[in-house]
């Protein structure tokens, strides 16, 4: 069975500056898809980054990366230079490849950005 | 990106009701569409997963017959509430993946339906 963790509850950041929103996973398959989705208080999920299993190269995406460690099996988003409208729930999420291909989420990070 | 339109948004409903929410592809074609429910301050639980054309696939301890689902067409599958009550007041979204689509797989989300049962 498919396992997201997210350990950190809350963080802060300082505008202009990088965090990191840790996320590990575990699974059974060779082959899955790992997600970051953004939950802004309005409560639309918004798709940050993917990152595939066998892709090679961390995924980029604007301001957003992702610090893939397969052998250690975590997916920690990077967010630089960090604004105010970073603000939000933060969600991890995994993809198994087989069957219906289905995306359990993490328990999520609450990030709060202060001037 | 593809839009995934919810409706209601939000609804407020007696106790013992039953309470619709539709979940509409707009751009593409979806013959897979997944339901989740988030309490307050908590993740996305998956309910269920939603197929064009027949009958819904339910994660355990999701009740069948309280969770109805419905996906009748590539780009409309429902979720109806049935006999709601309070414990059911939570944030339901909807998510699709696009059949057709040269992408990553993600899946688009609609924008979620509120449901408070009085």
């Amino acid at each position: 069975a498919q396992k997201i963790t997210q350990t950190q509850p809350g963080m802060f950041v300082q505008e202009k500056e990088a965090v990191t929103l840790d996320c590990t996973y575990d699974t059974s398959d060779p082959s899955y898809g790992l997600f970051w989705y953004k939950q802004p208080s309005s409560g639309e999920m918004i798709f940050l980054i993917y990152q595939g299993s066998y892709d090679q190269q961390n995924a980029t995406e604007g301001r957003y990366s992702l610090n893939f460690q397969k052998a250690r099996k975590s997916a920690n988003l990077v967010i630089s230079a960090s604004q105010l409208g970073d603000s939000a729930m933060y969600f991890c999420a995994m993809r198994e490849e087989k069957g219906f291909q289905k995306l359990v989420f993490g328990t999520g990070t609450r990030l709060l950005v202060s001037p | 990106g593809a839009v995934v339109s919810q409706h209601p948004s939000r609804v407020i409903c007696k106790s013992g009701t039953s309470v619709k929410i539709e979940c509409r592809s707009l751009d593409f074609q979806a013959t897979t569409m997944f339901w989740y429910r988030q309490f307050p301050k908590q993740s996305l639980m998956l309910m269920a997963t939603s197929n064009e054309g027949s009958k819904a696939t339910y994660e355990q301890g999701v009740e069948k017959d309280k969770f109805l689902i419905n996906h009748a067409s590539l780009t409309l599958s429902t979720l109806t509430v049935t006999s709601a009550h309070p414990e059911d007041s939570s944030f339901y979204i909807c998510s699709a993946r696009d059949r057709g689509g040269e992408n990553t797989g993600e899946l688009f989300f609609g924008e979620g339906s509120r449901l408070t049962v009085l």
